[in-house]
């Protein structure tokens, strides 16, 4: 259940297209999926969370779907702004502890 | 959401002294508190596990001794950095959930430790 953090990959988007980040969670007995923004120099800050006992929940702005079969996490941010610049983590709950993956550099482009 | 508060956000220390990180729950009680070390460019890596009135649980490669971690409380979790080496410099981020499985964990705005 541990992630390795190399280099974060950079997404690049336009100011109002729709933003897709993914990500491979490790752990099949992991039950509660939390996506969280992180900006530089400040903690994670929560986004929206999923249960392991749905495949999709929606908040504003932002869908998370979850594909149990190929451990996959997505996150879809509808109209990017340029506040959403930050990275993005996914975590897993195992065993009641959060594990991140490796994370996502979103770009939003004026 | 709740409020989680980590001091200090900034710290330097000379090598081979110690330092202590606190974690505070503001206005929840934090049955289980988490304790992350992040390197720059890179994720969070979770190093422990604290549960109130109990020891805490490290991960696989973390030092114990090293990573002192008391939870006394049901709002206050410390992290000690123990004999600091420049090589323990690095962003310490706590979190706190409240009890049950499938909660959220709130994050603390992090330490940044550097030392000379």
């Amino acid at each position: 259940g541990e992630s390795v953090g190399l280099h974060l990959p950079t997404l690049s988007v336009q100011e109002g297209d729709n933003s897709i980040i993914n990500c491979a969670y490790s752990n099949s007995a992991s039950d509660y999926f939390i996506w969280y923004k992180q900006e530089s120099g400040k903690g994670p800050q929560f986004i929206i969370d999923i249960r392991s006992n749905m495949d999709k929940r929606q908040g504003q702005r932002v869908t998370v779907l979850l594909n149990k079969t190929v451990k996959h996490l997505s996150l879809q941010i509808a109209a990017t702004q340029p506040g959403d610049s930050a990275v993005y983590f996914c975590a897993e709950n195992t065993w009641n502890k959060f594990y991140f993956g490796s994370g996502t550099k979103l770009n939003v482009k004026p | 959401g709740a409020v989680v508060s980590q001091h200090p956000s900034r710290v330097i220390c000379k090598s081979g002294t110690s330092v202590k990180i606190e974690c505070r729950s503001l206005d929840f009680q934090a049955t289980t508190m988490f304790w992350y070390r992040q390197f720059p460019k890179q994720s969070l890596m979770l190093m422990a596990t604290s549960n109130e009135g109990s020891k805490a649980t490290y991960e696989q490669g973390v030092e114990k001794d090293k990573f002192l971690i008391n939870h006394a409380s049901l709002t206050l979790s410390t992290l000690t950095v123990t004999s600091a080496h420049p090589e323990d410099s690095s962003f310490y981020i706590c979190s706190a959930r409240r009890a049950g499985g499938q909660t959220e964990a709130f994050f603390g705005q992090g330490t940044r430790l550097t030392v000379v």
